[in-house]
């Protein structure tokens, strides 16, 4: 299956840790990427091939794989981090893409 | 620097058809594939379909399969996306992206966004 599940939504304080999960069945042998999306901008990539960060991206974001499971960490949240973001996958043959439903993370 | 532009917004009626343009610049065109991505008022990304640049391969969402077609012109370095027989519930803004295999075919640079809006 190629869905993927997001949580809908995660509060955290300023300098916390926040932690972002996305699971689906494809996800232990397809490659997860992740996406930042403010408020009337269009998506910016985090992450790719489940752990890499482009060098513009901050170090502050990490991504990590385990089963099913892949999870976006952002480390000492700030107020700027708050957004919507997106898990997105493949299948084998690069010829489905799948998004995850969104993450609006809220900075308190 | 790598940019994709896009044009600008439209207003369709149902039924009608509409075509979306993406226009690359600060890189080599053929190298990166273009892959569309629309996003519904209020709502999450959704995938439409991506478009290799190198040899016109395409790939499109089954459930819009028949009222899509993705194209290339090598020459202008621009993709465009044509949707047909539109409908209200294909409101939406319509984002370009571009990906490489040397990231894993991430999307890594997109457009600005395209908004078009179906209403009779």
């Amino acid at each position: 299956s190629s869905e993927l599940t997001q949580p809908p939504s995660v509060s955290v304080s300023p300098g916390q840790t926040a932690k972002i999960t996305c699971s689906g069945d494809a996800l232990p042998k397809q490659y997860a990427y992740w996406f930042q999306q403010k408020a009337g901008q269009a998506p910016v990539l985090l992450i790719y091939k489940d752990v890499e960060r482009p060098s513009e991206i901050p170090e502050r974001f990490s991504g990590s794989s385990s089963g099913t499971t892949v999870t976006l960490t952002i480390t000492g949240v700030q107020a700027e981090d708050e957004a919507d973001y997106y898990c997105q996958s493949t299948d084998s043959r690069f010829t489905y893409v799948a998004f995850g439903g969104g993450t609006k993370l809220t900075v308190l | 620097q790598v940019h994709l532009v896009q044009s600008g917004p439209e207003v369709k009626k149902p039924g009608a058809s509409v075509k979306v343009s993406c226009k690359a610049s600060g890189y080599t065109f053929t190298n990166h594939g273009v892959s569309w991505v629309r996003q519904a008022p209020g709502q999450g990304l959704e995938w439409v379909g991506w478009i290799n640049t190198y040899n016109g391969n395409t790939n499109y969402k089954p459930s819009l399969q028949g009222r899509v077609t993705m194209t290339t012109d090598a020459s202008t370095s621009t993709a465009y996306m044509e949707l047909r027989s539109l409908r209200s519930d294909d409101t939406a803004v319509y984002f370009c992206a571009s990906f490489t295999q040397a990231r894993g075919d991430a999307f890594d640079i997109w457009g600005q966004g395209t908004l078009i809006t179906v209403s009779s």
